[in-house]
C-alpha cells in the first residue's frame, strides 16, 4: 500500500522567513496531493493540492511543488507569520480519495 | 467549500460500553467516507473506507467487529466502537470527498475510563 514519509517532525522559523516542508511517496499510481494545516483539537483544514498533471501550484504565500519520477512532493509557504503555526500534514491519493497522510511537521513561527 | 459534520464532539464513556459516533454530509452526497483515528501529536491513520449500501473496508490491524461501520444512506456513516476499553480513547475523525476534495469532519475526542 502507499506510504508518505515526511520530513522534517518540527520546524522553527523566523517571522517573515520562509518555511518548507518536504514529503515522499511510494506508490507511483498515486495522482492527488493535498495538504492539511492542523491546530489543536481541530479538524484538518485544506490549503493547497495538487495533481499529477501539474508540477507547480501557487495560493498567495503557499506553494506546493511536485516532481512525479521522483515521487517527491513539497510545502513552500514564504513570509511566514504567528498565526502560521501550526500542524501540517501531507497526503497521498491514488483516486477515490483513499488518503494516506504524513506524520505531520510542527511548525513553529516566532514573532 | 463542502460541510462535513460529526457528532458528538467528544464522549466520555465507562469501559465495557459502546459508543456511536455520526458523520454527515451537508450539502452534498458521499457514496464513499473515511474514518481515521488520531493519537495526540500523532499522525492521521485510516481504519477503514465507508461505503454507502456495502461493507466498509477496514485497513490492515483494525478490528472490523469492534468498529462497526455503517453507511445506510449517502449523507450518513457511522462508527460503533463496541465494548470500549481505555486503550480506544483517542480522537476519532471522519471524511467525505466533495467536489473532488477530501474535507473533514470536526472530530470527537473519545475518552474511556
Amino acid at each position: 500500500g502507499e506510504n508518505v514519509e515526511q520530513h522534517p517532525s518540527t520546524l522553527s522559523v523566523q517571522e517573515g522567513d520562509s518555511a518548507v516542508i518536504k514529503c515522499t511517496y511510494s506508490d507511483s499510481a498515486s495522482n492527488y496531493f493535498p495538504w492539511y494545516k492542523q491546530e489543536l483539537g481541530k479538524r484538518p483544514q485544506l490549503i493547497i493540492d495538487i495533481r499529477s498533471n501539474v508540477g507547480e501550484k501557487k495560493d498567495q504565500r503557499i506553494a506546493v511543488t511536485l516532481n512525479k519520477t521522483a515521487k517527491h512532493f513539497s510545502l513552500h509557504i514564504t513570509e511566514t507569520q504567528p498565526e502560521d503555526s501550526a500542524v501540517y500534514f501531507c497526503a497521498a491519493s491514488t483516486g477515490g480519495f483513499k488518503t494516506i497522510f504524513g506524520a505531520g511537521t510542527r511548525l513553529f513561527v516566532k514573532a | 467549500g463542502a460541510v462535513v459534520s460529526q457528532h458528538p464532539s467528544w464522549v466520555i464513556c465507562k469501559s465495557g460500553t459502546s459508543v456511536k459516533i455520526e458523520c454527515r454530509s451537508l450539502d452534498f452526497q458521499a457514496t464513499t467516507m473515511f474514518w481515521y483515528r488520531q493519537f495526540p501529536k500523532q499522525s492521521l491513520m485510516l481504519m477503514a473506507t465507508s461505503n454507502e449500501g456495502s461493507k466498509a473496508t477496514y485497513e490492515q490491524g483494525v478490528e472490523k467487529d469492534k468498529f462497526l461501520i455503517n453507511h445506510a444512506s449517502l449523507t450518513l456513516s457511522t462508527l460503533t466502537v463496541t465494548s470500549a476499553h481505555p486503550e480506544d480513547s483517542s480522537f476519532y475523525i471522519c471524511s467525505a470527498n466533495g467536489a473532488e476534495k477530501l474535507f473533514f469532519g470536526s472530530g470527537t475526542q473519545l475518552s474511556v475510563l
